[in-house]
């Protein structure tokens, strides 16, 4: 059964902490994604990795960084947390056609 | 740039009943993917049902059926005899095909709340 894992449902963060979103998943996918989830935005990509050490930005990647040391794991950084990253963040890989989620984090910067 | 548009932000249906969830979206590609997602509330989201812009044919799954006009750039998704587990966000997504691959990358639409009432 296809396994996608983030390391936290909820996490509450003060400002200008550096915060480690984690995400791991058991189907030797190559893909992975960052989302982030707003109300009324749906889903929008921070970014994405296409191998090991490979990264590309989606479409909001200000104030965000990736790590991907290795296949199955793929880290979202935020360098200083902000009010305005209280999200939930998503993160996916990719089969053939379909995409696979994890559970989601909760983030609440205050 | 392509982009998706839910016009809808919440609807309801009764138990066995019909409802259809609207979608449009914008391209000048020729080749691409067109998804469903259902997020079902504090759980994982999960694909519901593809569409190839290269068939003709609307794709169905079992309950769940759509309507593709690739003309008008509408993809609607229809869930027939409605049930209480049917209650989720549903969020349709655009994915843009490469040859025989695909980018991975998809665009989501606003969502829409369904929520199926006894």
């Amino acid at each position: 059964d296809v396994k996608v894992t983030q390391s936290s449902r909820y996490l509450v963060k003060r400002t200008g902490e550096k915060v480690f979103l984690e995400c791991v998943q058991d189907m030797d996918h190559e893909n992975m994604f960052w989302y982030r989830q707003d109300p009324g935005l749906g889903l929008r990509l921070i970014y994405f990795s296409y191998d090991v050490k490979m990264k590309e930005k989606g479409d909001i990647p200000e104030g965000y960084s990736v790590s991907r040391e290795k296949k199955e794991r793929f880290s979202l950084i935020l360098e200083s947390a902000s009010t305005n990253q209280t999200s939930m963040y998503l993160c996916a890989t990719q089969g053939h056609y379909e995409q696979y989620f994890g559970p989601g984090t909760r983030l609440t910067v205050t | 740039a392509q982009t998706v548009t839910q016009s809808q932000p919440e609807m309801s249906v009764q138990e066995a009943e019909t409802v259809t969830l609207s979608c449009t979206y914008d391209t000048s590609e020729n080749n691409y993917y067109l998804f469903w997602y259902k997020q079902p509330p504090s759980r994982q989201m999960i694909l519901v049902i593809r569409q190839e812009a290269y068939k003709q044919q609307n794709a169905t799954e079992n309950r769940f059926s759509v309507n593709f006009q690739k003309a008008a750039k509408s993809f609607s998704l229809k869930i027939s005899d409605s049930q209480l587990g049917d209650t989720a966000m549903y969020f349709c997504a655009f994915m843009k095909r490469h040859g025989s691959s695909n980018t991975g990358k998809l665009i989501f639409g606003q969502g829409t709340t369904l929520q199926v009432k006894p």
